[in-house]
């Protein structure tokens, strides 16, 4: 079975920091797909990331970068120059593909990691 | 459209109660997803249903009843429920041939039972 394990329960940095969340997980299969989700205090599940694991190059969206480390199934999200709304929840997660049933898609969170941006 | 819309977003029940949760999508998803999440916890998969059809029951005790009436709308029934499901119930969609793996999410609705 996939496990995902975030072991920053919590993290704090001044506004325009960079940080890094760490995530890893482990797996036998050798395609599947990798993703940070964002849950601020609206409760609403947002995707920030997502990474392919046939792909070497690291994904980047604008101020977010994940640095994706396949032989060491290590998937760490930085955030560049952090702003105050980037305060949420930070889900780690690996998607499974469900064989022989189309295209139903089974997300595996990690614990998460609680970010608060101070001013 | 870039929505999921879930009502009620706070739903308060006795245990002898029957109620539903709704879920409503105009994206063209044809994979629906219910997910329980408990405080300060990750969000826990429910029920994935894919062209209408129920593909995956997580083990989910029978009182509760999903059903997809069309692809579109996602309901999750609600009866004779225990204070240990209070929780916020997540709905999302996603495509189901692209297989990308990205789910859109509802913003929940938040149960509390007495």
């Amino acid at each position: 079975a996939q496990t995902v394990t975030q072991s920053q329960p919590e993290m704090s940095v001044q506004e325009a920091e960079t940080v890094t969340l760490s995530c890893t997980y482990d797996t036998s299969e050798n395609n599947y797909y990798l993703f940070w989700y964002k849950q601020p205090p609206s409760r609403q599940m947002i995707l920030v990331i997502r990474q392919e694991a046939y792909k070497q190059q690291n994904a980047t969206e604008n101020r977010f970068s994940v640095n994706f480390q396949k032989a060491a199934k290590s998937f760490s999200l930085k955030i560049s120059d952090s702003q105050l709304g980037d305060t949420a929840m930070y889900f780690c997660a690996f998607m499974k593909q469900i064989y022989g049933i189309q295209g139903a898609q089974k997300l595996v969170f990690g614990q998460g990691t609680r970010l608060t941006i101070n001013p | 459209d870039t929505e999921v819309t879930q009502t009620p977003k706070h739903l308060v029940m006795g245990m002898t109660n029957k109620k539903s949760l709704k879920c409503e999508q105009h994206m063209g998803h044809r994979a629906m997803y219910w997910y329980k999440q408990k405080a300060k916890k990750p969000p826990e998969l429910m029920f994935v249903y894919s062209y209408e059809k129920l593909s995956i029951n997580e083990s989910v005790p029978s009182r509760f009843s999903p059903e997809c009436p069309n692809s579109s709308l996602l309901n999750l029934h609600l009866h004779a429920l225990q204070p240990e499901d209070s929780a916020l119930y997540l709905c999302a969609s996603s495509q189901v041939l692209k297989g990308d793996g990205e789910l859109f999410f509802g913003e929940g609705s938040r149960l509390t039972v007495l």
